[in-house]
This record gives C-alpha cells, structure tokens and sequence, in this order.
C-alpha cells in the first residue's frame, strides 16, 4: 500500500502547548501537503511543501520535509481549543493525492 | 458563499437500493474527485474527473458510476447498495490534476440498514 502513516494517531495537549504530527511516506512525491479534518466536516487544506523545500511557515504552523527520509512534520504552535481536529498529510508524485491515516489531535483548555 | 456542496449531508436506506448523491463546485476548477471515508478516517480516492472527462477510475465495485454534466458537477450514483457501502464519501474539487490543493464539501454519511 502507498498509504502515508501519521504519528502518533491520537495527540492530547493543554492549551497554550505546541503540538507535534509526523507523516512518513513510500514513493517519491512532487509535493505533500497537510490537511485538518473537524468532527462532521470535509477537509480543509492547511499548507503545500514541494520536494525541493525543507521548510515553510504560515502563521502558527511550520512544516518541514526531509524527502531523504520520506517524512514530514506538522507544528502547530500555541495551541487552542479551536485547533481540535484530526489532521492528514497528503502526497502526490505521478498519483493522485495520497492521504495518510490522520492524527486526531486534542487541545483541552 | 459554498465553495463545495454536496447533497444530501445524511442519506439513510436499505440494502439493494439504489441512490444518487450531487456534488456542485462554484471554484471554476477543472478537476474533481469523489473520495470515502470510512469508520477510521482513512481516505480514499474513487474517482476523479478533469473537464467532464473521467481521469481516475481506481477499483471501485461497478455499481458505483459516477456522472459529469459540466465541470461544475460531478455526481455519484450507487446501484443494489451493500452493508459495506456504509461510510461518508466526500466531494472535492481542485485547479487542475492530481498534486494541487483539493477543496472538499462537507460529506454524505450514508447509512446501510
């Protein structure tokens, strides 16, 4: 299976902390993106970091991409209650987008 | 103003039915999916369609036929519906192919009694 692997699958933090979701993926990919998912809604695209980037910021999240080790991270920073959801890293080489299995990611305030 | 809108937000029947669900993008984008999600959250991609022309047809039973008017809409019709059906199956649009930003309506919970 291509399917990209989030960790951890459940993330529980006090509100004010910074949250941290991994994604490692198997193929090589033109870019990855992030996504958050709300109870009962669709998903909301967050941020795109194309292979030849290592970093990218936009306001309190920063992903990075290490494509030597076919994996991507997620910081959410200063973290609110609004910010409970499940969130999925996607890929894409010659595919179509590659969804991830998703952290569910819970700020308690 | 509704980016993308699918209908109905729950549909409730039995096995063996058959039904429709319509999906609508006011983005002008050219490209457009079908995905279902199931009990645990995974995500997976049925089909898409760029400029009413069927791009991705990824192993979906043939009960499933998905139809595109325009490229405003993609819509999904469900024949002799099975227990395994149940699940939410969301809509989704983007520019164009594959590797761009995707917007998703708000899914279709569909429930097989």
């Amino acid at each position: 299976s291509q399917q990209g692997e989030e960790d951890p699958q459940a993330l529980s933090i006090q509100e004010g902390e910074n949250a941290t979701m991994n994604c490692s993926y198997k193929t090589s990919i033109n870019n990855l993106q992030w996504y958050r998912q709300n109870s009962g809604r669709g998903l909301v695209h967050l941020i795109l970091i194309r292979s030849n980037e290592r970093e990218k910021h936009s306001g309190r999240l920063r992903v990075t991409l290490d494509t030597s080790k076919k994996s991507s991270s997620l910081l959410i920073t200063a973290s609110r209650a609004a910010d409970t959801a499940s969130y999925f890293c996607a890929y894409s080489g010659n595919t179509p987008l590659v969804f991830g299995k998703g952290t569910r990611l819970s700020v308690i305030a | 103003d509704t980016a993308v809108s699918q209908t109905p937000k729950y549909l409730v029947t039995q096995m063996g039915n058959d039904k429709s669900i319509k999906c609508e993008q006011n983005l002008g984008h050219d490209t457009m999916y079908w995905y279902k999600q199931d009990s645990k959250k995974f995500l997976k991609i049925m089909f898409s369609y760029n400029n009413k022309e069927l791009i991705i047809n990824e192993t979906v039973p043939n009960r499933f036929s998905p139809k595109s008017p325009d490229k405003a809409h993609l819509n999904l019709h469900i024949n002799s519906l099975e227990l395994g059906d149940s699940a939410v199956y969301f809509c989704a649009s983007s520019e164009t192919r594959s590797n761009q930003p995707q917007h998703f309506g708000d899914g279709t919970r569909l429930s097989i009694l």
